[in-house]
């Protein structure tokens, strides 16, 4: 069954630093994704992405993020100037069509992003 | 702004009984509903989804059932399976409008005591 890869799974940075965070969408999906988790608490949305450009961002992803779609097949989240509320699991997701369809979003399995 | 939520935090049931998971929602104008189970360290996987103009869906040992007019929804899980042990978590979207973002409950963990 085709599946949304993430890399790497665990990610441990130095506040003030930058990071990139990898995802490998399912390759006939069309809309892209990230969410995060902070420990204990809900999932949040913080962006989708769709005909290489940001459709919808929440509050949280501010100038501090960024999305990009450097080739077919990749989707990365940058997060420039970690900061330690940053920490979190970070989940890409794709889906073919808006929305998702009656089956939502393919999930990956997530990067966890501590920063010290 | 929680627009969908989950009230408990935690449920615990026998094995081969039903779990019944609930899940409110605000916003009347949404067009489908589902449920995502998520094990620790591993991305939500869908589970299984409603559409706004029914009000219940069935896939073998799961079944939702949605009220409109209580704007709630309820996954039954029966029998209960010690496997079925992990976070639930209602999303919402509406179709074809500004947003086509899922909008995720807080979750609920469920566990199965064998």
């Amino acid at each position: 069954e085709p599946e949304v890869t993430q890399t790497p799974s665990h990610q441990v940075t130095q506040m003030g630093q930058e990071v990139i965070l990898r995802c490998v969408p399912i390759s006939n999906h069309l809309y892209f994704y990230w969410y995060r988790q902070i420990l204990g608490q809900k999932v949040e949305f913080l962006v989708s992405f769709y005909n290489n450009e940001i459709s919808e961002k929440s509050e949280i992803f501010d100038d501090q993020f960024s999305v990009e779609r450097p080739d077919g097949s990749n989707f990365t989240l940058k997060i420039r100037s970690t900061k330690l509320e940053d920490s979190a699991m970070y989940f890409c997701a794709s889906s073919e069509a808006a929305g998702g369809g009656s089956s939502g979003y393919t999930f990956g399995s997530g990067t966890r992003l501590t920063v010290v | 702004d929680q627009q969908v939520k989950q009230n408990s935090p935690s449920l615990s049931v026998q094995e081969g009984r039903i779990s019944i998971l609930n899940c409110d929602y605000t916003n009347s104008m949404f067009d489908y509903f589902l449920w995502y189970k998520k094990y620790p360290a591993e991305g939500p996987t869908f589970l299984i989804s409603i559409s706004s103009i029914k009000d219940k869906n069935e896939d073998g040992r799961f079944t939702v059932f949605l009220n409109k007019s209580a704007k709630h929804l309820s996954l039954h899980i029966v029998p209960s399976q010690p496997g079925d042990s992990a976070v639930y978590f209602c999303a919402a979207y509406f179709y074809g409008g500004a947003t086509n973002k899922l909008i995720f409950g807080t979750g609920t963990l469920l566990a199965v005591q064998p």
